[in-house]
Parts: C-alpha cells; structure tokens; sequence
C-alpha cells in the first residue's frame, strides 16, 4: 500500500534534548512538509521540501531542522532551543509544489518534560 | 497576510440534521481552497479541493461549495461516523507560497445517534 508513514507514534524526551521524528512516503512524491498541530490553533508549516537536497523554511522553523537526503524520506529534528516542543507532529507530501493536494501521515505525539 | 477562520468551532448534531460549516478566507489570489477530515489523534483526511468560485464537489453525504469569500462543508443527514473534526485550508497564487497552505483552526463536529 502507498501512504506515508510517520514513527513513532508517540515520542517522550527530557527538555535539553534534541529528537528527530521520521517520515517516509512511497508514493513517489516530490514534495513534503511539516507541520505542527496544537490545540485550539490550526496546523503551522515548519519547513517544506519541494524537491531533493533543497528545503525552506516555514512559518515556524526556529528550533527545528530538517534533511531531504532522499525523496523518499524528510526528518525533522527537534532541538533543544525549540521553546516549547511538545505538541502533534505531521508530516505531508503531495506530487508536486504545483498539485497542491496534500497527503497527511498518521502524526508523531511527542511530549517534552 | 492570509487568513482563514472557520465556523462554529463546535457543533453538535443530531443524527440526520443536516447542517453546513463555514470557511472564511482572506488571501491576495486563490489558487485552490482545501476541505479535510481528521479523526482524533490522526493524520487529516484529503476531502475535496475547490479551485473557482462557483465550484462543487460532493462525496457521500459531503458536499463543498466555494464563493470568492468563502467555502461551505454540507452535511447532509449526517451519522455518527462523520464526527471529526474538518480543517479549511488556502493556497495563494503568491509565487513565494508556492505549495503552502493556509489552515484554519478547524470544525469540531460531534452527531449524536
């Protein structure tokens, strides 16, 4: 089955350490993204990728990075100067930056204590 | 800047009450307008993209309208199965939005057997 599959599903890490959540599609996509989903607010870009080795920022990126090694795979990692990480992470791609469909995985939970 | 507001922000329905959300958007050119499903503690759903004013698209008992201002989710006789909560989001013509999206803070719905 194509999708896009995110692990873990839930995440817990001690505040001052960096964490990196992955994401992977098999649907041949060239384009994917984070985003963060708190409560009561709607999803937030973090940073985009619209083809291999080349990404922007989003909207929030400070504390976040990311990779585009293969096009199959986009992780992001949370560091430790991302001031308040704990929140619902998704990871979306779509064919193309120009078909503007996008498809969500499953989400990573991570909570920051 | 791009905004979207939906609304109400909950809703509570009876089985078979059919209802609509709102979807307001303030954006310099629409490129496309975006309806999505998601279920709690999941990824959200691709429901439907509208492109034009004037524009429908339906499934099952969903139906998505679109005006130069805003966007319409029609719920008709709805069942429990469909509470979720529906996400509006915009893609603006910007080229420096290339593959963004705009989210709104999202509908919750809730139908009652």
């Amino acid at each position: 089955d194509g999708g896009i599959t995110q692990s873990p599903k839930y995440l817990f890490r001690k505040e001052g350490q960096n964490v990196t959540l992955s994401c992977e599609q098999n649907l041949n996509h060239d384009a994917m993204y984070w985003y963060r989903q708190d409560p009561g607010q709607g999803l937030r870009l973090i940073y985009y990728s619209q083809i291999v080795n080349d990404f922007q920022k989003g909207d929030i990126a400070e504390g976040y990075s990311v990779s585009r090694e293969k096009k199959e795979s986009f992780p992001l990692t949370v560091t430790s100067a991302q001031k308040n990480p704990t929140a619902f992470y998704l990871c979306a791609s779509s064919i193309s930056p120009a078909v503007y469909e996008q498809y969500f995985g499953p989400g990573t939970r991570l909570t920051v204590t | 800047e791009d905004q979207v507001t939906q609304s109400p922000e909950a809703l509570r329905l009876q089985e078979g009450e059919s209802s609509s959300l709102n979807c307001s958007y303030t954006v310099s050119g629409l490129r496309g307008l975006f309806w999505y499903r998601q279920d709690p503690g999941k990824g959200p759903e691709f429901l439907f993209t509208l492109y034009s004013a004037g524009e429908e698209k339906e499934k099952e008992r969903l139906k998505a309208t679109l005006t130069k201002k805003e966007s319409f989710l029609h719920i008709t006789a709805p069942k429990p199965e469909d509470s979720a909560t529906y996400l509006c989001a915009v893609q603006p013509t910007r080229e420096t939005s290339y593959g963004k999206l705009t989210f709104g803070q999202g509908t919750i719905l809730t139908v009652h057997p």
